[in-house]
Order: C-alpha cells, then sequence, then structure tokens
C-alpha cells in the first residue's frame, strides 16, 4: 500500500505562491496521484491529477520527478479563500487503494 | 442544483438505534462511494459500487453496516445498533467511471 506523508500544516500570505510536497516511496508503476481540497463542513474537491512530470490546470500545478516518489502541488497566488485542508491520494484509479486520504495539510492564508 | 445531495445533513440519535442515510449521486455517474470522517482525519473509505453491484468494502465496514443501491440511482449506508464510536461525517460522492470524485455536503451523525 503506498503510504503517503504530507506536513501537518503550514502557513502563507495572500499572494503568494504554495508548495505542497507529498512523499510516497512505495508507489507502484500503475499509481497515479491526485489532490483533494477540503473546507470545513464539505466534502472534499478534486484539484489534480497526474501520473509523471508535470500538470496544470486553472487552479493548481502538479510537480511529479522522474522517480516519483514525492509530488508537489503548487497554487499561485493564493487567497484568504485558499484555507483549506489538502489531500495527497496515490493508488490505481478505480481501486479502493487510491481512495485512501491520508491526514491532509491543513493551509492558512493569512492576510 | 445538479450536484450530489445526502440527506439527512444532521442526525442525532440514540445508542443502540438504528439509522439510515441517503445519497443521491449526479444522473449520469455510474460508480458511488461512501466514506466516514472523523474530526481532524481525512476520509475513510467505506464501499463503492458501480452501478448497482457493489465491487469493494473496507474492513472498517462491520456487520452493522450494510449499503445499497438499488437499480443503480440513489443509495443508502445503514448503522444498525449504533455505537458512539460511529459518531462521524459520513460523505457520499460520484463520478464517471474512474475519472475525479464529486462529494456530497455529508451526513453528520452524532450518537448519544
Amino acid at each position: 500500500l503506498a503510504k503517503t506523508t504530507q506536513p501537518i500544516s503550514m502557513d502563507s500570505y495572500e499572494g503568494q505562491e504554495v508548495n505542497i510536497t507529498c512523499s510516497h516511496n512505495n508507489i507502484a508503476t500503475n499509481d497515479y496521484i491526485t489532490w483533494y481540497q477540503q473546507f470545513p463542513s464539505q466534502g472534499p474537491r478534486f484539484i489534480i491529477q497526474g501520473y509523471k512530470t508535470k500538470v496544470t490546470n486553472e487552479v493548481a500545478s502538479l510537480f511529479i520527478p522522474a522517480d516519483r516518489k514525492s509530488s508537489t502541488l503548487s497554487l499561485p497566488r493564493v487567497s484568504l479563500s485558499d484555507t483549506a485542508v489538502y489531500y495527497c491520494l496515490v493508488g490505481v484509479l478505480g481501486s479502493a487503494r487510491q481512495l485512501t486520504f491520508g491526514s491532509g495539510t491543513q493551509l492558512t492564508v493569512l492576510p | 442544483d445538479t450536484g450530489v445531495s445526502q440527506d439527512p445533513r444532521h442526525k442525532i440519535t440514540k445508542r443502540g438505534q438504528n439509522v439510515t442515510f441517503r445519497c443521491d449521486p449526479i444522473s449520469e455517474h455510474n460508480r458511488l462511494y461512501w466514506y466516514r470522517q472523523t474530526l481532524g482525519q481525512g476520509p475513510e473509505f467505506l464501499t463503492y459500487f458501480q452501478n448497482e453491484a457493489q465491487l469493494e468494502k473496507s474492513r472498517l465496514l462491520s456487520d452493522r453496516f450494510s449499503a445499497e443501491r438499488p437499480k443503480g440511482s440513489f443509495s443508502t449506508l445503514e448503522i444498525q445498533r449504533t455505537e458512539q464510536g460511529d459518531s462521524a461525517m459520513y460523505l457520499c460522492a460520484s463520478s464517471l467511471a474512474i475519472d475525479e470524485q464529486f462529494f456530497g455536503p455529508g451526513t453528520r451523525l452524532t450518537v448519544l
């Protein structure tokens, strides 16, 4: 089982770029990396997903090095509304393994 | 609103009682998932359905828990003989095949 390790918490200021790193040393060949965001009293929301190199969408970028043993979620120019818990998930798409959330990273954006 | 809906949003019950939660997924989504989340922890996978078939169940899903998805549309999660340790947020999500999951607002269960 590909266990993930993330920082428990991070602080940032409005307008800064935030990078959250997730370690997954035991990632398997068929595993994908997925990030979700969760606000208090809401269900998680999908942010981005990738397999290798770099993936970018309208809200974030995901950087995955060649060995795939870690990944970095990059949030450009954060605002107060980006304060949330961010989860990194690793596993085969559609499998229960891919559906395993860790404890996540609490990101707090300060004014 | 065409998102995932859950009912009720809050449920308070006494220990030993049975409770049932309902989830209505996004209409064209064929996969439906149930999770449990306790304070300060990430969601824990319970089970998922592809159409009406229950494909996988977590070890967390003891014999007091049962889930159904008749006709591959809405789903129900029942907890029998509730215990205080069952107090949590129960989340439902749906997806189209193995695509990203869309979560509902959750049902918060409090067992007294």
